[in-house]
């Protein structure tokens, strides 16, 4: 069973604040993707790396997937109060999705 | 169309009743997924379906079923559920299982609620 950590399990900012939350596994992932979900809703998908190294940007999102493709990290810069939510990273292999326990983000007006 | 639709947003039971979640897609995938959400935790996996076909079930209690009628529809069929059993219930697809790209489409969820 692939193991995949998120940190920081929780974090609350202010409005305007950057911030980095990370996924790590010591599995080597086919694919990554990264979700925010908000409550009562389900997770929205917001990125899919696969390439190690690999780098993309979405608005104010930078997403990084690990030249080893075992890790990635999500930057945001000049957080908002939408961007408050659940952010999920499964990594996808042979058996599906696996899930860490998400990483609850609150960014306070 | 990127959307999952699911089917009904909210539900409330009793541990004697009989009901059916619901899920549609029709963005051509072949993958289906039901998942079970409690409060401030990460989906966990329920079943998976391929090709109509299921192909994974992760331990789930026989009171609930799940049925693919066709490849654009995933039922859950729920009976004698316990209060425990109150949770979100999320529908996901994907285009096929275990792919390497592996993204998976997720509905809005049944927020289900067993009295």
């Amino acid at each position: 069973t692939q193991l995949l950590e998120q940190s920081p399990q929780f974090l609350s900012i202010q409005e305007g604040e950057n911030l980095t939350v990370y996924c790590n596994s010591s599995s080597v992932f086919s694919s990554l993707q990264w979700y925010r979900q908000e409550p009562g809703e389900g997770p929205v998908l917001l990125v899919t790396v696969v390439t190690g190294g690999e780098v993309k940007k979405l608005k104010r999102l930078t997403f990084q997937f690990g030249d080893a493709r075992k890790d990635s990290s999500l930057h945001i810069t000049a957080a908002q109060p939408g961007d408050t939510g659940l952010y999920l990273c499964p990594g996808g292999g042979a058996d599906g999705l696996t899930f860490g326990k998400g990483t609850h983000l609150i960014i306070q007006p | 169309d990127t959307e999952v639709t699911q089917t009904p947003k909210h539900l409330v039971m009793g541990m004697t009743n009989k009901k059916s979640l619901k899920c549609e897609q029709h963005m051509g995938h072949r993958a289906m997924y039901w998942y079970k959400q409690k409060a401030k935790k990460p989906p966990e996996l329920m079943f998976v379906y391929s090709y109509e076909k299921l192909s994974i079930n992760e331990s789930v209690p026989s009171r609930f079923s799940p049925e693919c009628p066709n490849s654009s529809l995933l039922n859950l069929h729920l009976h004698a559920l316990q209060p425990e059993d109150s949770a979100l219930y999320l529908c996901a697809s994907s285009q096929e299982e275990g792919s390497s790209y592996n993204e998976q489409f997720f509905g809005p969820g049944t927020r289900l609620t067993v009295l």
